[in-house]
């Protein structure tokens, strides 16, 4: 399954089946992007981080991958789980300063 | 879990009542960033601290809000005479460093103002 963002704020895939959730981030600036997962009642927790000088960073069943030609930003997991089911945002920041500019977020479902 | 403390958990206070919000960042850490979370919304930055210094505030309303990181105890976020918008959850994270390193949360303090 696929999200394109904002604009679809809800994802719903089979347990098993690969997730991709993508962001467009806005500031051409932005040089360290960060995916982070948010449960009900709780923090955002770390996934996965990747700088500028990258395109492509692996982590344990997650790939982040950033075009920074049209500012764009995905996180796939593989094998999706019920244990996945959360909300994703992604958030970017600046190498001169260190706040995060989120996203809106992703509600990803999965069904078992 | 030496993980990133927030407290109180939850916190009622009503209308012209002052809110204070705990956070204690992750040790060895000595960043410390707030965040609001509208219901249904994205984090949104507030401040960031360092031991004793306001880095970066430009997030803060200019009124009413003010944050501290003392050079003992944990960061501080105070919140004066609250009004119902002010209803939200907060947000503390934590860094070792300011640039290119993930900023850890804590589960936050849902803030609800009768």
């Amino acid at each position: 399954g696929e999200s394109v963002g904002l604009h679809l704020p809800t994802l719903s895939v089979q347990e098993g089946d690969n997730s991709i959730i993508n962001c467009a981030y806005s500031n051409s600036a932005s040089d360290y992007f960060i995916w982070y997962k948010q449960e009900s009642g709780k923090g955002p927790q770390f996934i996965i981080d990747i700088r500028s000088n990258m395109d492509k960073r692996q982590g344990q069943r997650v790939t982040v991958l950033l075009n920074k030609t049209v500012k764009h930003l995905s996180l796939q997991i593989a094998a999706t789980q019920p244990g996945d089911s959360a909300v994703y945002f992604c958030a970017e920041a600046v190498t001169s300063g260190s706040r995060l500019t989120f996203g809106e977020g992703t509600q990803l479902t999965v069904n078992p | 879990n030496a993980g990133v403390m927030q407290n109180p958990r939850h916190l009622v206070r009503r209308r012209g009542q002052e809110a204070r919000l705990r956070c204690s960042p992750m040790k060895g850490h000595s960043h410390v960033y707030w965040y609001r979370q509208l219901p249904e919304e994205g984090l949104k930055f507030m401040v960031y601290l360092q031991k004793e210094n306001i880095i970066d505030e430009s997030g803060m309303p200019k009124e009413r809000f003010s944050a501290e990181f003392p050079k003992e105890g944990p960061s501080i976020l105070r919140i004066q005479q609250v009004v119902r918008g002010d209803s939200a959850a907060y947000f503390c994270a934590s860094s070792s460093t300011a640039y290119n390193q993930p900023q850890h949360f804590g589960d936050g303090t849902r803030l609800s103002i009768l």
